[in-house]
C-alpha cells in the first residue's frame, strides 16, 4: 500500500520568505509527527498530532514554525520568514496509535529538503 | 535530560564480517527503543523495537539487537554484513509522561561495506 508521502521533495527559497510542506500520511493512521534532520541537531522532533487532541507542539523552535492536520488526515508545516538555520530536510510520519502506553512504530516519508538561502 | 547516545560516527566493516553498533541511553526509567535504518535518499525505517520482555529482539533484514538494563545499551547486531547494508543507522527512545510518542534519536552511524 501507498506509504507516507511529502511534498515538495525539494524545496529552496530566499531568506524571508513563507514556506508550506505538506505531508499525507497513510490511510487510517491517526497519529502524525513531524521532525527535522540537520547536519547540526541531527533529528529532532517539532510536533505530534493524535486524533481529535490538542497537537503537542513542544518541538517547534520558535513561533515562527507552526503546523496543521485538516480533516484528521493531511498536514502543513509552515514556516515564516525563514532564516538560513531552518535549512534541513523535514521529515514526517504517521502511526495507527494503537497502545495506550504509545511507542507505535512510526512510518516516516521521505522528507522535503528545505534551503534557504 | 534524556538522550541517546551512539559513540560511532562511522563504522567501515567488510561484506561478510559480523557488526555491531552501539547504542546508551540516559533516561530517568527503561524508554522503548528503536533501531531506524536509513538509505541515501530515503526515509526512516524500522528495523526493530523493543518495549519490555525478551531482552534480544530480532528485526528484518537478519538484524538483531540486545537490551542491557545494567548498562543502558541497546546495541544492534548483525552476523553477516551484505553491502546492501550501507546506510546511515539510528537508535532512538521514547518515553516520559506525554513523550512516548516523541523520538528522541542519537546521532547515527554511518555503515560503510567494502567488497
Amino acid at each position: 500500500g501507498a506509504g507516507v508521502s511529502q511534498s515538495p521533495s525539494n524545496k529552496v527559497t530566499e531568506k524571508g520568505k513563507d514556506v508550506e510542506l505538506r505531508c499525507d500520511p497513510i490511510s487510517g493512521h491517526t497519529a502524525l509527527y513531524w521532525y527535522r534532520q540537520s547536519l547540526g541537531q541531527g533529528l529532532e522532533f517539532l510536533i505530534y498530532f493524535q486524533g481529535n487532541s490538542a497537537p503537542d507542539k513542544s518541538g517547534l523552535p520558535s513561533d515562527r514554525f507552526s503546523a496543521e492536520r485538516t480533516g484528521g488526515s493531511v498536514s502543513t508545516l509552515t514556516i515564516q520568514r525563514t532564516q538560513q538555520e531552518d535549512s534541513a530536510v523535514y521529515l514526517c510520519a504517521s502511526s495507527l496509535q494503537v497502545r495506550r502506553g504509545g511507542g507505535d512504530t512510526q512510518y516516516f516519508g521521505p522528507g522535503t529538503r528545505l534551503t534557504v538561502l | 535530560a534524556q538522550s541517546v547516545t551512539q559513540p560511532d560516527i562511522h563504522i567501515t566493516v567488510s561484506e561478510g564480517a559480523s557488526l555491531e553498533l552501539r547504542c546508551n541511553y540516559s533516561y530517568g526509567a527503561t524508554p522503548y527503543l528503536f533501531w531506524y535504518v536509513q538509505s541515501p535518499g530515503q526515509g526512516l525505517q524500522l528495523l526493530l523495537k523493543y518495549f519490555s520482555g525478551d531482552t534480544l529482539v530480532q528485526g528484518i533484514k537478519g538484524f538483531e539487537a540486545e537490551f542491557k538494563r545494567s548498562q543502558s545499551s541497546f546495541n544492534l547486531r548483525k552476523p553477516s554484513v551484505h553491502w546492501s547494508d550501507a546506510a546511515e543507522y539510528f537508535c532512538a527512545a521514547a518515553r516520559g509522561a506525554g513523550g512516548y510518542n516523541k523520538l528522541i534519536f542519537g546521532a547515527g552511524t554511518r555503515l560503510a561495506v567494502h567488497p
